[in-house]
């Protein structure tokens, strides 16, 4: 199945430093969506954007939508310790209701 | 409100059985959706329901199927299992409003085939 290419695969930071990772596609997007998985549990949602060149912050997070419609990505400053997991994107269209279409993702480790 | 709820959260089964796995919905979402994760495949659509009827549906083989109900929970079911079907099932509600369509996932359900 088609998935996102997502970059960073993984990151080994320190706490306190800031992090960004992209999302790309070679299709466009109407939705994008940031969220973050710990393990053995469900993506939990982070950012929604829903406009080309949209920009969205949720505390230390902040997530742009791409003016091509086919990226995006997901700004964390001050990295804190409970940062870890892994990050996703996912893109939608309208034409296809629900359907999301995942990035590879993204595993955040910060060190102390 | 509740948040998205999966049952069982854990499941063992062998090959050439078959499973029905549990998604009941945020309170108000009409839209459920189903998603396979796997290693290799990462995070994959499996279909939609929406008031009952399937809206959309991924590149699954025909084993794999679900229902909707009329207070919005779902069901998903996986015929003849194989070893490759072990995989963290996740469920998704939605709330549809202007336009947009944010997606609230459940914790999922862990499933090994044996």
């Amino acid at each position: 199945g088609q998935q996102l290419n997502q970059s960073p695969q993984s990151m080994f930071i320190q706490e306190g430093e800031d992090v960004s990772m992209n999302c790309t596609s070679s299709s466009i997007f109407n939705t994008w969506l940031w969220y973050k998985q710990d393990p053995g549990e469900g993506p939990v949602l982070l950012i929604a954007l829903y406009k080309a060149g949209e920009l969205t912050s949720n505390g230390r997070l902040t997530a742009q939508f791409g003016i091509t419609r086919k990226d995006s990505f997901l700004n964390i400053s001050a990295s804190i310790p409970s940062d870890v997991g892994i990050y996703f994107c996912a893109g939608r269209n309208t034409g296809t209701a629900s359907k999301l279409t995942f990035g590879t993702g993204t595993r955040l480790q910060v060190t102390l | 409100k509740a948040g998205v709820t999966q049952t069982p959260r854990y499941l063992i089964k062998t090959r050439g059985q078959q499973v029905t796995l549990s998604c009941s919905p945020i309170s108000g979402h009409r839209s459920v959706s189903w998603y396979q994760q796997t290693p290799g495949q990462g995070l994959q659509f499996l279909f939609e329901y929406f008031s009952e009827t399937q809206r959309n549906k991924g590149n699954f083989p025909g084993r794999f199927s679900g229902r909707q109900f009329s207070n919005s929970r779902s069901e998903m079911n996986v015929s003849t299992l194989e070893l490759g079907d072990s995989a963290l099932y996740l469920c998704a509600s939605s709330w549809t409003s202007g336009g947009r369509d944010t997606q609230y996932f459940g914790p999922g359900t862990r499933l090994t085939v044996l």
